[in-house]
């Protein structure tokens, strides 16, 4: 069965510099959620989108922004990276934002940012 | 306010043994609830969910989980374990208006061959 695919897997950037992330939902799934996920914690929600509008907005740094296009999928912009961006980010789809719906979550993309 | 707390940071068991991982919860209104599990350098693999009926929910890979709301918990268990089983295991609650998973801290399962 397809998965949820992050890419890309792994990512060092140095302090300042901008770094996109991208995901491509489960076909047919049109919510997408962003989780960060730092070293030795518990994934923490960022933002997600249903039907390409913004649906609810957690801990993102104002440095980040997100949009999801036409086809589903999603990228993440993070800005004026700093040490402590460095982290797993995961991104999950689901098939609505039902509060039932399983969220499936891709294999993250590591950014290191030095 | 809603929580997740996994009491364990780390559950030891042999394997062919039971095993069970600690999940409590707080939440306003009906929660949702759900377990995943974490191997090294992967993301985050859906094992079951709670939503509603049966306090009794039967997921992937032999494990099951059962939702007690006098308790308010929602323990992961396993009849028999493997060494495979050995990851890091998340209990997740997805309640009231939001859509976002709140995670506990994780609980790290190491099964002794």
């Amino acid at each position: 069965a397809a998965g949820v695919i992050q890419s890309p897997r792994h990512l060092i950037k140095e302090k300042r510099e901008t770094a996109t992330l991208k995901c491509y939902p489960i076909p047919r799934h049109d919510t997408v959620y962003w989780y960060q996920q730092g070293p030795g914690q518990d994934p923490q929600f960022l933002i997600s989108f249903y039907e390409k509008m913004q649906s609810d907005k957690g801990s993102i740094p104002d440095r980040f922004s997100a949009q999801q296009f036409s086809d589903y999928h999603s990228e993440l912009n993070m800005s004026s990276l700093e040490l402590g961006d460095s982290a797993l980010y995961f991104c999950a789809s689901s098939r609505s934002d039902r509060v039932g719906d399983t969220q499936y979550f891709g294999p993250g993309t590591r950014l290191t940012v030095l | 306010a809603q929580s997740v707390a996994q009491p364990e940071d780390q559950v030891n068991v042999a394997e062919g043994n039971p095993l069970t991982v600690k999940c409590t919860y707080s939440v306003s209104g009906n929660p949702y609830l759900f377990w995943y599990v974490q191997y090294p350098n992967r993301g985050l693999q859906f094992l079951l969910k709670y939503i509603t009926g049966d306090n009794l929910v039967k997921g992937s890979y032999g494990f099951e989980a059962e939702f007690n709301k006098s308790q308010t918990s929602f323990h992961l268990k396993k009849p028999s374990a493997l060494v495979s089983d050995s990851a890091l295991y998340f209990c997740a609650l997805r309640g009231g208006a939001t859509n976002k998973l709140i995670f506990g801290t994780g609980t790290l399962l190491a099964v002794q061959p």
